[in-house]
């Protein structure tokens, strides 16, 4: 069965960057686009871009551009989103989905999540 | 970007009720790339509706999609006591990919 597993909790001080992990399991790691949403504590959620797995092509939304950074291991079927130069806005859950057909489509597969504190 | 605009921003229902949950796009949304999901406290969203009208994998026939351009609607046609939720909109025709705000389904 398809899974994703994302790396635990994080605790940073304001400055600091984030490198979170997302193992998926049970289809193609290279046929799906892995997509990287985020939520604030009691808020909505918020797209932040997306990598095809496959050849590594990275879109980010506009908003993370130049602090966020999409990688991936295929040959451990891992996806990797770092952000930088974080701040208290920067506290949320952070998710990875596995999009639903290739890339640019909507996610079928979440991971559980992965809080990210920022705070000093 | 695609500005989405769920309402009403909580919607209080009981069991065995309908529920129409509706969201509008600031500009049409192309050939229908509207989803749907559904978000339970502590758990990650979860895909029920693609392509405006599909019902992903394993959800119920209770729920389903209709509309077109910029007006999207989301319907459930009993409630069950599982269906008590958030449910976001999201349109993913034009990058970035937007989610809408979010509409509460609570209990009465």
């Amino acid at each position: 069965q398809v899974q994703l597993v994302q790396s635990g909790a994080e605790l940073r001080q304001p400055g600091a960057s984030v490198k979170i992990s997302c193992k998926a399991s049970g289809y193609t790691f290279t046929k799906y686009a892995i997509h990287w949403v985020r939520q604030a504590p009691g808020q909505g959620l918020e797209w932040m871009g997306r990598i095809h797995t496959g050849d590594g092509n990275t879109r980010y939304s506009q908003k993370f551009q130049g602090r966020v950074t999409f990688t991936r291991d295929t040959s451990a079927s891992i996806a990797y989103m770092e952000v930088s130069t974080l701040t208290s806005e920067d506290t949320a859950v952070y998710y990875c989905a596995k999009d639903f057909y290739s890339s640019g489509y909507p996610c079928d597969y979440w991971g559980q999540g992965t809080l990210v504190t920022v705070s000093s | 970007e695609i500005v989405l605009t769920q309402s009403p921003g909580t919607l209080s229902l009981s069991p065995g009720e309908r529920a129409t949950l509706s969201c509008r796009a600031s500009q049409s949304v192309s050939t229908t790339s509207l989803a749907w999901y559904q978000q339970k406290p502590g758990q990650a969203p979860r895909l029920l509706i693609y392509g405006a009208s599909y019902r992903a994998t394993g959800v119920a026939d209770r729920f389903s999609g209709s509309g077109v351009g910029t007006q999207f609607t989301l319907t459930i046609s009993r409630l069950e006591p599982e269906d008590f939720a958030v449910y976001y909109c999201q349109q993913y025709g034009d990058s970035p990919l937007t989610f809408g705000g979010g509409t509460k389904v609570e209990i009465k």
